[in-house]
């Protein structure tokens, strides 16, 4: 198993700012990734954090608008940049161990409020 | 593409009821299924995870099945308790067995 903290748990922001979240692992795992949940609504994955290269975003997710970080196989970093009200959501960050189609584990989320 | 349906929607029921939770896939060829618990506002916990070669996996109270030939999960809950009260998501590997694609959930509440 793998625990997944992240920070921080809640902020508000002022609309055109950014935030970065980051989210740390207690060991070494093999993907990572970034999920949103807006409100009332389930979990999308944004994208694939992958180590010393580029992120792979799903369709309707940028990287100008979600830039992520991976310098290494325990930390990874999420910006949301120039933010709106419609950037109000939960953050989750996702890792698993193994290779494909092991188990995954999750974060506490980080909640913003963009005002 | 998986797609991935939870019903109900919301439940409610008196504590120490048995309940059944359902979720159903589009694309059976799936390794596993994974069920999760979130709490108002907070992250995933994750339940149980059950094999494409396992019909049953069992944890305390929970149960979860899983059927690919009819592309269909439960997640039993026996004698249910008031602290069972969450959403229960069941999630489903993408085709490249990589990242989850969720149903929207269902939320339970227990009343004692």
């Amino acid at each position: 198993s793998a625990v997944i903290s992240q920070k921080p748990s809640r902020d508000i922001c002022q609309r055109g700012t950014s935030l970065t979240i980051q989210c740390q692992v207690d060991s070494q795992v093999t993907m990572m990734f970034w999920y949103r949940q807006q409100p009332g609504q389930s979990l999308t994955l944004i994208a694939t954090a992958n180590q010393g290269s580029e992120a792979t975003y799903e369709s309707g997710f940028v990287i100008d608008k979600f830039p992520i970080s991976r310098p290494n196989l325990t930390f990874s970093t999420l910006t949301v940049s120039n933010m709106s009200p419609e950037d109000s959501s939960i953050y989750l960050c996702s890792a698993t161990t193994g290779g494909p189609n092991t188990e995954a584990f999750f974060g506490q989320g980080t909640r913003l409020t963009v005002v | 593409k998986q797609e991935v349906t939870q019903i109900p929607a919301a439940l409610s029921v008196p504590e120490g009821e048995n309940l059944v939770l359902n979720c159903s896939f589009t694309d059976s060829a799936i390794y596993n299924l994974q069920w999760f618990r979130q709490d108002p506002g907070k992250g995933l916990t994750s339940l149980l995870l059950i094999q494409s070669s396992q019909r049953e996996q069992t944890s305390g109270r929970l149960n979860a099945s899983l059927d690919k030939s009819s592309g269909r999960s439960t997640l039993y809950i026996a004698a249910s308790q008031p602290g069972d009260s969450a959403t229960y998501l069941c999630a489903a590997p993408n085709q490249a067995g990589t990242a989850l694609i969720f149903g929207k959930g269902t939320t339970l509440s227990v009343s004692s």
